[in-house]
């Protein structure tokens, strides 16, 4: 299986900050990295898709980059809404793993 | 506007067969763009892909669970479903149904737990 490793697991910070959590892949999954968002008691919603490809209806705060086995999200400008567990997930081979999470916390 | 039902037991036996099912409304399950799929999150931890399917049947599992997982489409119903055999305590988790493209969960339902236990 690839193994998909955020960091950091846990992060705080302010309203307005930028902010951005690492994944990083056991292999080479080119492209096929996908960023989750997930606020308490709801299931995950899509942000970021191929990497860097924003899901419709989301924010452009919101941006994704890397390739290969390194692979970034970044929020520009923290909103308030945006306080919640990031998770990524790679899709290029099956099981289709995700990351351990970051939880992104009010400072 | 396309959303994603679980239903089933909230309480499952240990060694018995837990059962759900995803209803979906909005999309035809038959579309040839989408699989359609269960991940799972037991509580206060990550997320796990359990598998796929195709409307036409191909399917993939999480080898983790293969030997005990089958994933089947109903398009009469718009349903699809998800088997786990010979449960135990670790199973016990919020399975999530998903609707996905090149397996990118692009739509989830809300979430189902289900408790092992006896």
């Amino acid at each position: 299986d690839i193994q998909m490793t955020q960091s950091p697991s846990s992060l705080s910070a302010s309203v307005g900050d930028r902010v951005t959590i690492t994944c990083r892949a056991s292999q080479s999954i080119f492209s096929y990295l996908n960023w989750y968002l997930q606020k308490p008691g709801k299931a995950p919603k899509l942000l970021i898709y191929a990497a860097s490809s924003l899901q419709s209806g989301v924010p452009s705060r919101f941006s994704g980059s890397g390739s290969g086995t390194d692979f970034t999200l970044t929020i520009s400008s923290l909103q308030p809404e945006d306080f919640a567990t990031y998770f990524c997930q790679q899709s290029y081979s099956p099981p289709y793993t995700f990351g351990q999470g970051t939880k992104l916390e009010i400072k | 506007q396309l959303q994603l039902q679980e239903s089933g037991p909230g309480l499952v036996r240990p060694s018995e067969t837990l059962s759900l099912i995803c209803t979906v409304s909005g999309d035809s399950i038959s579309s040839n763009t989408y699989y359609w799929g269960w991940i799972r999150q037991p509580p206060g931890k990550g997320l796990e892909w359990i598998g796929s399917m195709f409307y036409s049947g191909s399917a993939d599992y999480n080898p983790s669970l293969k030997s005990r997982v089958t994933i089947s489409v109903d398009t009469s119903k718009n349903q699809f479903s998800l088997n786990l055999s010979s449960v135990t305590a670790a199973d016990t988790a919020v399975y999530y149904c998903a609707r996905l493209y090149t397996r990118i969960a692009d739509y989830w339902g809300q979430g189902t737990l289900v408790i092992v236990s006896s």
